[in-house]
């Protein structure tokens, strides 16, 4: 069964950091990309970050552009978000999503972790 | 950005009738080399990440049921549920995929039961 499953979230004040990891079993991990998606509380998606498979290229969204890094270990089917300089508007569920098609970025997400929670917040 | 705009916000409809939701991107999202939509849709029930229901703006993804279907090409997509089900009740969002590293959703549309 193709699963991904989310870990690292927790309370963290303004400022500080945290890093989510992402476990992902039942598909062959390396060939696809990856995303993580945000979903503040009572609020929409919002796409955070994406990776291509082999790790080469990464991508972020303007607001967590410079403060947020993407990676991904191929070895341990585990793919990271590293996240610094926090602000309460990071605040939300943090979700990692695989890309329905190997090795394509402009994909839509078939497979989609619980998440994990993130709360900024002194 | 793409900016991606839903209506409505909200919809009640009865049991066993038609609901549809729109979605409308700020620019078009049709790759012309390829003829393809790069817009999907998504089912969110409390509790649970997002499902995906169609992409290329009409194509089913495995175990989706016909009655979900989408349509539109450009800047205009609607996402059609025939003989509504009370599972279907759920948030609904559009995707625009046209644009990496800048992929956007719309503000989601709920969908409940008259």
């Amino acid at each position: 069964e193709v699963q991904l499953l989310e870990s690292g979230g927790g309370l963290v004040q303004p400022g500080g950091s945290l890093r989510l990891s992402c476990a992902a079993s039942g598909f062959t991990f390396g060939s696809y990309a990856m995303s993580w998606v945000r979903q503040a509380p009572g609020k929409g998606l919002e796409w955070v970050s994406a990776i291509s498979g082999s790790g080469g290229s990464t991508y972020y969204a303007d607001s967590v552009k410079g403060r947020f890094t993407i990676s991904r270990d191929n070895s341990k089917n585990t793919l990271y978000l590293q996240m610094s300089s926090l602000r309460a508007e990071d605040t939300g569920v943090y979700s990692c999503a695989k890309h329905r098609v190997p090795w394509e970025l402009l994909d839509a997400f078939d497979i989609w972790g619980l998440g994990t929670m993130v709360t900024v917040s002194s | 950005d793409i900016v991606m705009t839903q209506s409505p916000d909200s919809l009640a409809v009865s049991l066993g009738e038609r609901a549809t939701i729109n979605c409308k991107s700020s620019q078009s999202v049709l790759y012309s080399s390829n003829n393809k939509n790069y817009l999907a849709w998504y089912q969110q029930k409390p509790g649970w990440p997002p499902k995906l229901l169609i992409y290329w703006a009409s194509t089913r993804d495995s175990g989706v049921p016909d009655r979900f279907s989408g349509s539109g090409s450009g800047t205009d997509f609607t996402l059609t549920i025939s003989n509504l089900q009370a599972e279907d009740v759920a948030l609904y969002y559009c995707q625009q995929y046209y644009t990496t590293p800048s992929i956007t959703f719309g503000q989601g549309t709920r969908l409940e039961i008259k």
